[in-house]
This record gives C-alpha cells, structure tokens and sequence, in this order.
C-alpha cells in the first residue's frame, strides 16, 4: 500500500522569500505519480506540479519546483519568491498506479503554508 | 474545455435523513471519476472511485453508497445520515492516460445537526 507523509504541520515564509515543503512516499510500484496540490481558505484543491516518476528532471511550474529523490522516496515542494496568496494547505499526493486502486490519489495530511507581508 | 461541477455547495441535514450529492464532468469522455471526503484539519480520504457507469468501488466500508448512471455523473448518497458524516465532500476526475492529473470540484460543505 502506498503511504505519504509530510512531517511540517505548519510552516511560515515571509513574502518574497523561498520556502519548502517537505513529503516523504512508500509503494512498491515502478511507475508512478507524485502531485503537489493547493488548497486555499476556499477549500477548492488546485493542482500545483506534478512528476512522473521515470523522470529524473525536476518538474518546474513558474515559481514552483520539486526536488524528486527517487532513491530515497522524497518529493519535495520549493516555492520561490513567495506570494501573499500562496498561503494555503499544501497536500502531497501519489497515485496508486494501475493496481488494485486504479489509480487512486493517496493523500498526505497536508502542511499549513503562512505567507508573512 | 473539461469542467467539472459539484452542488450543492453547503448543505445541512438532520440525523437520520437522506442524501444525495451530484457530481458531473463535462468536456471528457469516459473519465476516471472518484468521491473524496475531508474531515476538519486533516488530509482527504477516498470513498469510491468509478471506471465506467455502474462501475463503483468502495474504499473505505461506511454508511454512504455511490452511483453513476451515466459516463459523466457520479452521485453519493446515503439513506441515514450519521453525525460522523458531517465533512468537506471532494469530486474528482481524470482521464484513464494519466496524463494531466487530477481535477476537483469545487466540493460540498455537509454538516450533519
């Protein structure tokens, strides 16, 4: 069974400045996907970057990257030049591959990101 | 382009009574379809996901039930609310390549009184 865990309950940056959000996967599957997702006070969930995991290249989205350590299960979320209106629930997530699951998203229990003016 | 519509937004309902929550994509065909729920301050767990109308697997035994009678809507519901039903309720959808990920509704707000 595929887990996810993200040891930061609750991180602060302040505004302009860079920050990152820790997650650490188990599965024992070969192909798999890892996302980042957003969720602010509104509650709807917005994908941020997501990694296939046969590629070794970090997935980049404008301000937003991943450090994708493979070997030691980490998929780690960098947010440059931070924005009022990052602050949010950040939730790693993999997806359960073509298994049992059918390709479920298994969700960690997210980090509270607080942007400081 | 592919949208994803859930509704109703909030809802409060007595113990005991019925429910029905309606999720519907447009845009895609034959989508992957999945029911989420989130519970105060924590991460979100799957209930059911569907493949393909009248194809429904349930996650996590409890007392709600899903349908999709047709290829782009999904329906949960239950005959007897439980206060431990009470929680944020996620739809979600993805195309079967796997290729763009994800895309939620805008969810329903459910409390249970």
């Amino acid at each position: 069974a595929q887990t996810v865990t993200q040891s930061q309950p609750e991180m602060s940056v302040q505004e302009a400045e860079t920050v990152t959000l820790s997650c650490t996967y188990d599965t024992s599957e070969s192909d798999y996907y890892l996302f980042w997702y957003k969720q602010p006070p509104s509650r709807q969930m917005i994908l941020v970057i997501r990694q296939e995991a046969y590629k070794q290249q970090n997935a980049t989205e404008n301000r937003f990257s991943v450090n994708f350590q493979k070997a030691a299960k980490s998929f780690s979320l960098k947010i440059s030049d931070s924005q009022l209106g990052d602050a949010a629930m950040y939730f790693c997530a993999i997806e359960g591959g073509y298994g049992g699951s059918q390709g479920n998203l298994i969700f960690g229990k997210g980090t509270k990101l607080s942007v400081k003016p | 382009s592919q949208t994803i519509h859930q509704w109703p937004a909030t809802l409060v309902q007595p113990v005991g009574s019925p429910l029905s929550l309606e999720c519907t994509v447009e845009g895609t065909s034959n989508p992957n379809l999945y029911w989420y729920r989130q519970a105060a301050g924590r991460g979100l767990q799957l209930l059911f996901y569907s493949v393909g109308i009248g194809q429904i697997s349930s996650e996590v035994p409890q007392n709600l039930s899903a349908s999709r009678p047709q290829d782009r809507q999904f329906i949960l519901s239950s005959k007897k609310l439980l206060l431990s039903d009470s929680g944020f309720y996620l739809c979600a959808w993805t195309v079967r390549e796997r290729t763009d990920g994800y895309t939620f509704g805008s969810g329903t707000r459910l409390t249970v009184v």
